[in-house]
């Protein structure tokens, strides 16, 4: 079975700190994915990566950074977290699509920031 | 880039009647619908997909059609059973050899009443 393993489940941070969730995942994906998830506002997309040190902005870029150095992780950094920013953060990976496979994705369980 | 719009935010049948969720995409570049069932406090799942060159695939009480004229695309579950109650989100995203940029929908509770 896949499985992306997100760092921490539950987070408490305070406005204005430096806040890493990090992701792991253990089937050799290329494509790597940090999503939010909001009521009412789905899964929005904030960076993906395709390959090491490659990365592109997704539709909520702002207020974050991402670094991917080893193909199995791929880290969500804020580097001066706020209020606006309390949400649940979902990390996936998937394979490229074509040679029999569906590109689908494989989330891990969550991260949920609280920023006071 | 691409948009996707999803219909209604929230659903509930009666268990046994039938659920229809339906989504509009913009990038006509888009071939590739996938939809993801997230059950309560749990992760989201893949639950069905379909490609651009198909107008209708089915999985058991779980099919989805598409309209590439149109840019739309439809989940439909028959008999519903309490179990199918979850948020369902679909997407759209372009067949590339490299990078998926995979843009969801923004969900659709579904309710299923007893």
């Amino acid at each position: 079975d896949v499985k992306v393993t997100q760092s921490s489940r539950y987070l408490v941070k305070r406005t204005g700190e430096k806040v890493f969730l990090e992701c792991v995942q253990d089937m050799d994906h290329e494509n790597m994915f940090w999503y939010r998830q909001d009521p009412g506002l789905g899964l929005r997309l904030i960076y993906f990566s395709y390959d090491v040190k490659m990365k592109e902005k997704g539709d909520i870029p702002e207020g974050y950074s991402v670094s991917r150095e080893k193909k199995e992780r791929f880290s969500l950094i804020l580097e001066s977290a706020s209020t606006n920013q309390t949400s649940m953060y979902l990390c996936a990976s998937s394979p490229i699509q074509g040679q029999g496979k569906t590109g689908e994705l494989f989330f891990g369980e969550g991260s949920r920031l609280t920023v006071l | 880039g691409e948009n996707v719009e999803q219909h209604p935010s929230t659903l509930s049948v009666q268990e046994g009647d039938s659920a229809v969720i339906k989504c509009t995409y913009s990038d006509s570049a888009s071939n590739y619908f996938p939809w993801y069932k997230q059950e309560l406090g749990k992760r989201p799942q893949l639950i069905i997909d379909i490609r651009s060159n198909v107008g209708e695939k089915k999985d058991q009480r779980i099919a989805v059609t598409l309209n590439k004229t149109a840019k739309h695309f439809s989940l439909h579950i028959t008999e519903t059973q309490p179990e199918d109650s979850a948020v369902y989100f679909c997407a759209a995203t372009p067949f590339y050899s490299s990078a998926s940029k995979i843009i969801f929908g923004s969900g659709t509770r579904l309710s299923i009443r007893p």
